[in-house]
């Protein structure tokens, strides 16, 4: 079945660590793939977008994310995170019926 | 521009009542869509409308819930015979298209079911 998996429920860094948070797919083709952050008292938005092409994408406030056929995964990544990243973020794909199906979250909290 | 905006922001209602939520999308955008938020459940799909098509309602968990789209632009989500597991945000997203994937998400309405 499709689907998308955030292992990590809560991940704690440390302001100006790097940032890693893992999203692994279960999808057939190449699968159209998003990352959106909801900040507290915010609505989602859209940080960045997989759609095919060049594996390597580029996303507002300073993140990006990779497309690894091999590893069945689009990890989001930040070199150096600021306070004001805590925020949950949410991988999600395209489903078969052009639905936009969203994993169950991992919630940033960042050390001082 | 205005974003989506959604009515009301927090509803606190008595079991066996019945709600409306209300979704106003971007202006000019064909797609809207309507996801539950419940605590560490993530975004979980509703119900879907694209320009004049029939909405998809896949994601409707039970009847009570049904959704309609007036004119193309403002949606209400009605939820009859309310109960405690309906307590959750209820999020509303519009698109551009139906190709353009893009969503733009309003703040969200805060039910409560007492």
């Amino acid at each position: 079945a499709q689907s998308v998996t955030q292992p990590d429920i809560h991940i704690t860094v440390s302001e100006g660590a790097s940032l890693e948070l893992r999203c692994n797919y279960s999808y057939g083709a190449t699968p159209y793939l998003f990352w959106y952050v909801q900040s507290p008292g915010q609505g989602l938005q859209l940080l960045l977008k997989y759609f095919s092409g060049d594996t390597l994408v580029q996303g507002i406030k300073g993140f990006e994310a990779e497309f690894k056929r091999s590893q069945s995964s689009f990890n989001l990544r930040k070199p150096s995170v600021h306070w004001s990243d805590a925020a949950e973020y949410f991988c999600a794909y395209l489903n078969r019926d052009d639905k936009i199906i969203f994993g169950k979250g991992t919630r940033l909290h960042i050390l001082p | 521009g205005a974003g989506v905006s959604q009515s009301p922001s927090n509803k606190v209602t008595e079991k066996g009542k019945d709600v409306e939520l209300r979704c106003d999308p971007i202006s000019g955008h064909t797609a809207l869509y309507w996801y539950r938020q419940s605590l560490g459940q993530g975004l979980e799909f509703l119900i879907y409308f694209q320009g004049n098509s029939a909405p998809d309602k896949s994601g409707l968990p039970s009847d009570r819930f049904s959704a309609e789209r007036t004119g193309g632009s403002v949606s209400t989500l009605t939820i009859q015979r309310t109960q405690q597991e309906d307590s959750a945000v209820y999020l509303c997203a519009s698109s551009l298209d139906r190709a353009s994937y893009e969503q733009y998400f309003g703040p969200g309405t805060r039910l409560t079911v007492t």
